[in-house]
């Protein structure tokens, strides 16, 4: 158990809706990282929060938001879904910065599965 | 901007032999990690091995090692003795050191699929 949790792990939905994912970090961890997982394919960065701020964004589609709460947990939210979409989110948690409390790992989530008809 | 690279699409091992995967990686900076993670078919993403760049000795996990050319920017992993529940999808990721700062997320290759064959 990586202490990450995620919630939901399977998602069906249709096309053209809205479906939000929901991320919990582990007790500590201030830096929150979304990453979107289509199927047989590699992990490809969307958005990195920070206590709470956009600190990175990587390929995110503009229908896809997130932000990160005063205790720290994360949202993603995904609209006007589209096929394309279907794929495994993964939440992942680290402490971000420095010195011997940064062993430079991020956490991972168990994801969640989104299938998109 | 920093790139992992793994050639390897696929691999396939016997069970109780080893196997070597590679790793490659393009970054300017002098202070990183550097990863391996699994994911089994669950699709849970598991650490294996972690090296920092400033450490010359490679890093040991149990029958997992890494072989570190910082140099050359390659990282591969070795595991030795396979058994059958290491079969699964093997990730390189690269990520700025600790002192990077608040956005340094990983970056992952594209995975080798290892097939453990009794």
């Amino acid at each position: 158990d990586s202490g990450v949790t995620q919630t939901p792990k399977h998602l069906i939905t249709a096309t053209g809706q809205r479906v939000t994912l929901r991320c919990s970090p582990r007790s500590g961890d201030l830096s929150v990282y979304w990453y979107q997982q289509s199927l047989d394919q590699g992990l490809q960065f969307l958005i990195q929060y920070y206590n709470g701020e956009e600190r990175a964004k990587g390929n995110i589609l503009e229908r896809f938001s997130a932000q990160q709460f005063p205790d720290l947990h994360s949202e993603l939210n995904l609209s006007s879904l589209e096929l394309g979409d279907s794929a495994l989110y993964f939440c992942a948690s680290s402490r971000a910065y420095g010195g011997t409390a940064n062993t430079g790992e991020l956490f991972f989530g168990e994801g969640s599965r989104l299938t998109v008809l | 901007a920093q790139t992992v690279t793994q050639s390897q699409p696929e691999m396939s091992v016997q069970e109780a032999e080893t196997v070597t995967l590679s790793c490659t990686y393009d970054t300017s900076e002098s202070d990183y990690y550097l990863f391996w993670y699994k994911q089994p078919p669950s699709r849970q993403m598991i650490l294996v091995i972690r090296q920092e760049a400033y450490k010359q000795q490679n890093a040991t996990e149990n029958r997992f090692s890494v072989n570190f050319q910082k140099a050359a920017k390659s990282f591969s992993l070795k595991i030795s003795d396979s058994q059958l529940g290491d079969a699964a999808m093997y990730f390189c990721a690269y990520r700025t050191g600790p002192y990077g700062g608040a956005t340094n997320k990983l970056i992952f290759g594209t995975g080798t699929l290892l097939a453990v064959q009794p």
